[in-house]
């Protein structure tokens, strides 16, 4: 199983990014992707993300409004686009997935660099 | 939402140590616990899932306890290769709240 995301990106304040992570060895039906980001020198932080057990995508409630996940089965592709970007959503994004509600495979992560 | 406590945020041991982290949920959540390695420049990588099950490939000396609300992550030998932040995340329900993290160095 190998995630590969988008690469990096530059975005005013403002705007809006989305970015992608292509999966293979596996086809998205099967696995939920989530979508988890880190800023600088901080932690880790989950963002939202597909539940097998609930047949849902739950967004955490700090970017409800700002978040929209989705998945193109045909191309086995995820997207996320986060807007109104600020300079606080500066981070590494990354793409998570793996058996039920676990991260056991992740994407490289892509840098998202707010700047005026 | 539950809190996810760790402590302490950093430790500094020697090689061959015994190093203990904890992780505490503000509600009981059984054991839908996991702990992950981020180690400096890379992905996160799952250690352990459902508090005590070690992933695949993870060496024994790591192990984890706990349920209900507090959890524990050991590294029962300190590795020169151990040197990481380690997560925990809960994910017995939405949000899939991770800890602040603990940085865990060599003395």
């Amino acid at each position: 199983v190998q995630l590969v995301q988008s690469g990096a990106e530059v975005k005013k304040p403002g705007a809006s990014v989305k970015v992608s992570c292509k999966v293979s060895g596996y086809t998205l039906t099967k696995f939920s992707i989530h979508w988890v980001r880190q800023a600088p020198g901080k932690g880790l932080e989950w963002m939202g993300g597909f539940d097998p057990e609930d047949g849902e995508r739950i967004y955490a409630q700090k970017f409800q409004g700002r978040v929209t996940m989705t998945e193109d089965t045909s191309t086995d592709t995820a997207y996320m686009e986060l807007s109104s970007l600020r300079s606080e959503d500066t981070a590494l994004y990354y793409c998570a997935t793996g058996s039920w509600r676990l991260f056991d495979y992740w994407g490289q992560g892509t840098l998202v660099t707010v700047s005026s | 939402d539950i809190q996810m406590t760790q402590s302490p945020s950093s430790l500094s041991a020697s090689v061959g140590d015994r190093v203990t982290i904890t992780c505490r949920a503000s509600q009981g959540i059984i054991n839908y616990l996991a702990w992950y390695q981020q180690k400096p420049g890379k992905v996160p990588k799952l250690l352990i899932y459902a508090a005590s099950t070690l992933q695949s490939g993870v060496p024994s000396r790591f192990s984890g306890s706990g349920s209900g609300a507090d959890f524990t992550l050991t590294i029962s030998s300190l590795q020169p290769e151990d040197v990481a932040t380690y997560y925990c995340q809960k994910y017995n329900s939405a949000p899939w709240t991770f800890g602040q993290g603990t940085k865990v160095e060599i003395k």
